[in-house]
């Protein structure tokens, strides 16, 4: 999991309560991904982003926003917390077309 | 958009024996194949992927992969297990020349028995 970190490692959520989680590398990878992880279904891309100023929709985006400012940080925003956004939440970097994507250590959610 | 099968989503193997983990997907484009491993309670670790060339790719921890063009597989083998390789195994498929997106099957829980 080197050069990916996610804070926080846990949270725990009210309904309706927000929340940004954090994703930050230190690769100059150009591209970064969000996905999330439930039991059972493998893993969903939430958003990704080819460059700073460059975001766009993955499978599952509904519910959540994500800005590129900068190369290092691509940070994830649920505005409305749903017991459906329980999951495990995952950033990941690459560097280029074929390369590898490398994962952060995972932030787990549960909305309550 | 791709979609990527994998068989087994849960599969028991006794320490020492061999192991085949199966992955098939499914693309009309050309694609480029990788192998992930979890460990309770981490993130995705890359095993191994394959990109061009020979279509026997050799991985990190013994284990090796076939791709097959004709089936569309990407199968995962190991010769012989150890009680350390118990952890979640993912395959994954992106294009390769619009490879901006991975994506993943549901993954198969690896148990070796002691």
């Amino acid at each position: 999991n080197a050069g990916v970190t996610q804070t926080p490692k846990f949270r725990i959520l009210k309904i309706g309560q927000s929340m940004t989680l954090q994703c930050t590398q230190d690769m100059n990878h150009n591209y970064m991904y969000w996905y999330r992880q439930d039991p059972g279904m493998g893993l969903k891309l939430i958003y990704y982003s080819v460059g700073a100023g460059i975001t766009d929709k993955g499978e599952v985006p509904n519910g959540y926003n994500v800005s590129r400012s900068t190369t290092e940080d691509f940070p994830l925003r649920l505005e409305l917390a749903a017991p459906s956004q329980t999951s495990v939440y995952f950033c990941a970097i690459k560097g280029g077309q074929g390369e590898t994507q490398y994962f952060g250590p995972g932030t787990r959610l549960l909305v309550l | 958009a791709q979609s990527v099968t994998q068989l087994d989503s849960q599969v028991p193997v006794f320490e020492e024996a061999p192991v085949e983990l199966r992955c098939n997907y499914s693309s009309s484009v050309s694609v480029y194949l990788f192998w992930y491993v979890q460990y309770p309670n981490q993130g995705l670790q890359l095993l191994l992927k394959y990109l061009s060339g020979s279509t026997l790719v050799k991985g990190i921890n013994g284990f090796e992969a076939e791709f097959n063009k004709s089936q569309t597989s990407f199968h995962l083998r190991k010769p012989s297990v150890h009680i350390s390789d118990t952890a979640e195994y993912f395959c994954a498929v992106s294009e390769q020349y619009t490879g901006n997106q991975f994506y993943f099957g549901t993954g198969t829980s690896l148990t070796v028995i002691p």
